[in-house]
């Protein structure tokens, strides 16, 4: 079946520091992958997507890599900003269904 | 604003109720989405309207009932709900299409309390 698997939260950082959030992913066929955020009391935006394997997808100093032989899709930023608190969710979409992982809750302190 | 609103963005109803979530996406899309989000727990899809075909997970229980009018529009009509159907309920739109790699976009949510 389909799924997505994210690291446990919730992670703590302080502003500066370098961010990796993992997320890997089981699929049939060939799904495109996807980074979306929570801010508190909103719903979920898309902040980066990668539609096949090798591709980069970036927004915001935020990047992922689509990786097909490890099956990730892993975020990174380089220095976080308390701006960036918030919740990430790993999803995929195959065919017209889309998967979530549980999201990582992130806060970063000043 | 992502160009999908959601009414009410509260909602408190007593177990012998009936009320309606409303989905309104001012995008061109034509597929809308309901997820239920639940703490701990991976965001959980419950129906699908694309392309004028409704997909539904199994797993939904009968007390919660979609209702898409147009491409436009979602409902979400609630009766007789349960506490444990206390979470914040998601709408969402995208283009729709098998093999069409679009994302989808979210409105702000509406959080349901059961009492």
């Amino acid at each position: 079946g389909n799924s997505v698997t994210q690291m446990e939260g919730p992670v703590t950082l302080s502003e500066e520091a370098f961010l990796t959030i993992n997320c890997t992913y089981t699929a049939t066929g060939y799904p495109s992958l996807f980074w979306y955020v929570q801010y508190p009391g909103e719903g979920l935006q898309l902040l980066l997507k990668a539609t096949k394997a090798d591709d980069k997808g970036s927004n915001k100093g935020f990047e992922a890599t689509y990786r097909k032989e490890t099956t990730s899709f892993h975020l990174e930023k380089g220095s976080v900003q308390v701006s960036d608190s918030a919740v990430y969710f790993c999803a995929l979409k195959t065919g017209n269904q889309f998967y979530f992982g549980t999201g990582t809750s992130l806060t970063v302190i000043p | 604003e992502t160009g999908v609103t959601q009414t009410p963005r509260h909602l408190v109803m007593g177990m012998t109720n009936k009320k309606s979530l409303k989905c309104e996406q001012h995008l061109g899309h034509n597929a809308m989405y309901w997820y239920k989000q639940s703490a701990k727990k991976p965001l959980e899809l419950m129906f699908v309207y694309s392309l004028e075909e409704r997909v539904e997970n199994n797993s939904v229980p009968s007390r919660f009932s979609p209702e898409c009018p147009n491409s436009s529009h979602l409902f979400l009509h609630l009766h007789t709900l349960q506490p444990e159907d206390s979470a914040l309920y998601l709408c969402a739109s995208s283009q729709g299409g098998s093999g069409i790699n679009y994302e989808q976009y979210f409105g702000p949510g509406t959080r349901l309390t059961v009492t």
